[in-house]
C-alpha cells in the first residue's frame, strides 16, 4: 500500500528565509504527487503537482518542488518566505493500483516569525 | 464557477441529533470525497464516490452515511451525533483518479 510521510510536524522560519518542507512516499511506480496548502480556517488549495517529465515543478505563490525518484521524495521549497505563507502544508500521492483514494501526509505546520 | 460549496459553515448539535452536511460542485467532476480533520491528525477519508449512484467507505465511515443521486451533490448524513464526531468536515471533488482534488471551505461541527 502506498504511504506518505511528512517527518516535520512543525517548521519555524523567519520572514525572508528559505524554506524546505520534506515529503517521502512509498509507491511501486512513478507516482502522481501533489502539494496542498491550507490557510487557517480554509479548505485545502493545490500548490503544485507532478505527473511526469521535468522533475522540478513550479507552483503558485513562488513555491517549487523537486521529485527525486532515488530518494522517494518530493520536497517543497521556497527561496524567501513571506508572513502570509504561515499555513498547514500537505503532501499527497494520487490513487493507484485500482484504488480511487489518494493518500495524504499528516501535514506540516509552518510558522513564520517577523 | 463556484467550485465546491459546503453548507452549513458551522453547526452545534446535541448528542443523538441528526443532520446532513451538504456538498455541491459545479465542475462536473465524477469523483467526490468526504474527509474529517482533527487537530494534528491530518485528513481522514469518510466516504467517497466515483459517480452518481456509486459510493464506498473510506477509512472512518462508522456513524456516517452518504448518497450520490446526482453528479453535483454528495451529502453526508450523521444519524446519531456523538461527541467523537466533533470535527471539521471537508468535501472535495476531482475530475479523475489521477487528478488534483478541489476542496470546499469546510463545515465546523461541534457535538455537545
Amino acid at each position: 500500500a502506498q504511504s506518505v510521510t511528512q517527518p516535520d510536524i512543525h517548521i519555524t522560519v523567519s520572514e525572508g528565509a528559505s524554506l524546505e518542507l520534506r515529503c517521502n512516499y512509498s509507491y511501486g511506480a512513478t507516482p502522481y504527487l501533489f502539494w496542498y496548502v491550507q490557510s487557517p480556517g480554509q479548505g485545502l488549495q493545490l500548490l503544485l503537482k507532478y505527473f511526469s517529465g521535468d522533475t522540478l515543478v513550479q507552483g503558485i505563490k513562488g513555491f517549487e518542488a523537486e521529485f527525486k525518484r532515488s530518494q522517494s521524495s518530493f520536497n517543497l521549497r521556497k527561496p524567501s518566505v513571506h508572513w502570509s505563507d504561515a499555513a498547514e502544508y500537505f503532501c499527497a500521492v494520487g490513487a493507484s493500483g485500482g484504488s480511487y483514494i489518494p493518500t495524504f501526509g499528516r501535514g506540516t505546520s509552518l510558522i513564520v516569525h517577523p | 464557477n463556484a467550485g465546491v460549496t459546503q453548507t452549513p459553515k458551522f453547526r452545534i448539535l446535541k448528542i443523538g441529533q441528526s443532520m446532513t452536511l451538504q456538498c455541491t460542485q459545479d465542475m462536473n467532476h465524477n469523483y467526490m470525497y468526504w474527509y474529517r480533520q482533527d487537530p494534528g491528525m491530518g485528513l481522514k477519508l469518510i466516504y467517497y464516490s466515483v459517480g452518481a449512484g456509486i459510493t464506498d467507505k473510506g477509512e472512518v465511515p462508522n456513524g456516517y452515511n452518504v448518497s450520490r443521486s446526482t453528479t453535483e451533490d454528495f451529502p453526508l448524513r450523521l444519524e446519531l451525533a456523538a461527541p467523537s464526531q466533533t470535527s471539521v468536515y471537508f468535501c472535495a471533488s476531482s475530475a479523475g483518479v489521477y487528478n488534483e482534488q478541489f476542496f470546499g471551505p469546510g463545515t465546523r461541527l461541534t457535538v455537545l
